[in-house]
């Protein structure tokens, strides 16, 4: 069965620190699909990453950066220098094989991040 | 270019009353699902269509149903609302071409509260 994990419910940090979010999934699929989402406190829910099964490289794009490690199933995004604009609920998500599973989302339950002055 | 839009932005049912949550996108996405998201928790599927005539069913259908006659429109309808289907509702739709998933572009949500 599909499962996503986000054991961290909520974090606090200072401003400029960096934060790390975990994320763990279970999948049966060899070929799927890893998420981010970002969901601010006005509640509308922004895409920031998408990353395939077959693509192991970590990215970065500015002061986020996404690590996937297929060999822990886990798809871990972190912050550098965190600021108070990313106060918000993080989201990662998992969509398996497209054909049989209609690109639907499975959704870890968020972690909120509090990022303080 | 409006993405996917969501009416209405809140809404207060009383038990037993019906209601249909409208959702339009005019990015020709073949692809449309409907979510809710309880309090704390993350989104759940309550069902999705691969284009127009073909629906079918999330992780929690039960009380809803939905139909898909046009490629933009994906209307959620709610029988006998119950409280247990107080909730944020969103729309989201996505394009796959060669069967791969990507990122899907969601609505500003519904609140719903059923009391």
């Amino acid at each position: 069965a599909q499962k996503v994990t986000q054991a961290q419910t909520e974090i606090s940090v200072v401003e400029k620190e960096d934060v790390t979010l975990d994320c763990v999934y279970e999948t049966r699929d060899t070929t799927y699909y890893l998420f981010w989402y970002k969901q601010p406190p006005s509640g509308e829910l922004v895409f920031l990453i998408r990353r395939n099964s077959f693509d192991e490289q970590n990215e970065i794009s500015g002061r986020y950066s996404w690590n996937f490690q297929k060999s822990t199933s886990s798809f871990n995004f972190t912050i550098t220098a965190s600021q108070v604009v990313d106060s918000a609920v993080y989201f990662c998500a998992l969509s398996e094989s497209f054909y049989n599973q209609g690109g639907k989302l499975i959704f870890g339950q968020g972690t909120e991040l509090s990022v303080k002055p | 270019n409006a993405g996917v839009t969501q009416t209405p932005k809140f809404r207060i049912l009383k038990i037993g009353q019906s209601m249909t949550l409208q959702c339009t996108q005019d990015m020709n996405h073949n692809y449309m699902y409907w979510y809710r998201q309880d309090p704390g928790m993350g989104l759940k599927l309550i069902y999705y269509s691969v284009g127009a005539g073909i629906t079918d069913k999330g992780e929690v259908p039960n009380g809803y149903n939905v139909s898909r006659s046009t490629t933009e429109d994906f209307p959620l309808r709610l029988e006998l609302a119950a409280p247990s289907q107080t909730s944020v509702y969103f729309c989201a739709s996505s394009y796959s071409p060669g069967g791969s998933s990507y990122e899907q572009y969601f609505g500003p949500g519904t609140r719903l509260t059923v009391t």
